[in-house]
Order: structure tokens, then sequence, then C-alpha cells
């Protein structure tokens, strides 16, 4: 199935670990982007890639990390978890320009304890 | 900088009862508008983009229109199946969607 999926669904772990979520899209798309959807179902853009080079970073603190080895794959590494970080975080990726539509993954439930 | 406000927060509808949503932005240079559907545990699917005011897209029983200040999601005799979290975005001249904080819809039978 063409699609964007990322792994793992739910991740459950202590203030201060480091962890990573991971996202791959098999639609040939040039742009990946991950968002983050608080308790409030509100979502935010953290970052997006082009064809492996950052695009955008919006104000998201250091301790996230996005690394993207290949234009079909858009990893999340986050560093000493705080509880604020408990949110669902979503991959999604697009053809540029991107308003033909963007495609989202199923999502990371992230809970900090 | 770049603004969606959707209202109401949530909606209960009857089965079959037609009732409209509205997501109102503030944008320097729209380039698309978006919907999409969000189920619970879910990531979103998309809907429809318009790109220009006047234009209208539509998909079973829902329609989507847009003005230059709005977009209406209308939908037409739902059921239940059609409850869901109904999310608006706008992307402007970054290629970024920005959201609205999303309408809850309950259709009950």
């Amino acid at each position: 199935d063409t699609a964007v999926s990322q792994t793992p669904k739910y991740l459950v772990t202590q203030m201060g670990n480091d962890k990573s979520i991971k996202c791959e899209q098999n639609l040939g798309h040039d742009t990946m982007y991950w968002y983050k959807q608080d308790s409030k179902k509100f979502l935010k853009i953290m970052f997006s890639y082009n064809n492996k080079e950052l695009i955008i970073n919006e104000t998201v603190p250091n301790r996230f990390s996005p690394k993207s080895p290949d234009k079909a794959h858009l990893n999340l590494h986050i560093n000493s978890l705080e509880l604020g970080d408990s949110a669902v975080y979503f991959c999604a990726s697009s053809q540029v320009p991107g308003i033909y539509g963007y495609t989202f993954g199923s999502g990371t439930r992230l809970t900090v304890v | 900088e770049d603004q969606v406000t959707q209202s109401p927060e949530a909606l209960r509808l009857q089965e079959g009862e037609s009732s409209s949503l509205n997501c109102s932005y503030t944008v320097s240079g729209l380039r698309g508008l978006f919907w999409y559907r969000q189920d619970p545990g879910k990531g979103p699917e998309f809907l429809f983009t318009l790109y220009s005011a006047g234009e209208e897209k539509e998909k079973e029983r829902l329609k989507a229109t847009l003005t230059k200040k709005e977009s209406f999601l209308h939908i037409t005799a739902p059921k239940p199946e059609d409850s869901a979290t109904y999310l608006c975005a706008v992307q402007a001249g970054a290629q970024k969607l920005v959201f609205g904080q999303g309408t809850r819809l309950t259709i009950n039978p």
C-alpha cells in the first residue's frame, strides 16, 4: 500500500530518556514534515525537509533533531524527554509545492512519565 | 501571522440533520485551503483543497466552499459514520499547513 508509515504507534518513556520516531513514505513525494498535536488536538508544524534539506524549523527546542537519510525517510530524535513533550507526533509528506494535498501518517502517541 | 479559526468547537446533530462548519482565515497570499477529517487515533485524512474564492468541491455528503475570508464545510443529511473531527488548514507562502483547532462533529442515529 502507498502510504506514510511511522513507528512506533505508542511510546511510553521516563523523563530524561532519549527516543526516536521513524517515518517512511513510498508516495514519491519530495517534502516530508513533522507535526505535533497537543492535548487540545491542535496540529502545529515542527519541521519540514525537502529532498533531505531542512526547510522549516519552527522554534522547536534543540532537544528535537530531525534526520533525513533520503527523501523517503524522516526520523525524529528527542533527547532528554520532558513531561511537556507528551503529545501525538504526525509525519506527513507532499509534493512540491504542497498545494495538491499532504498525506499524514497515523501518528505516534508519546507519553513521558 | 497566518491564522485559522474554526467554529463551532463541537457540534452534535441528529442523523439527517444538515449543517455547516465554518473556517475563518487570515493569511497573506493564500495558495490553498485544505479540509481534513480525523478519526480518533488516526492521522488526518485529506478531503478537499480549494484554491480561489468562489470555488466549490463536493464529495458524497460533503461540500466545501471558499470566500476571501472563510470556508464552509456543508454536511447534507449526515450519517453516524460522518462523526469525526474536521480540520481546516491553509498554506500561504511557506510550504507548511497552518491548522485551525478543529470541529468535533457527532452524528446521533
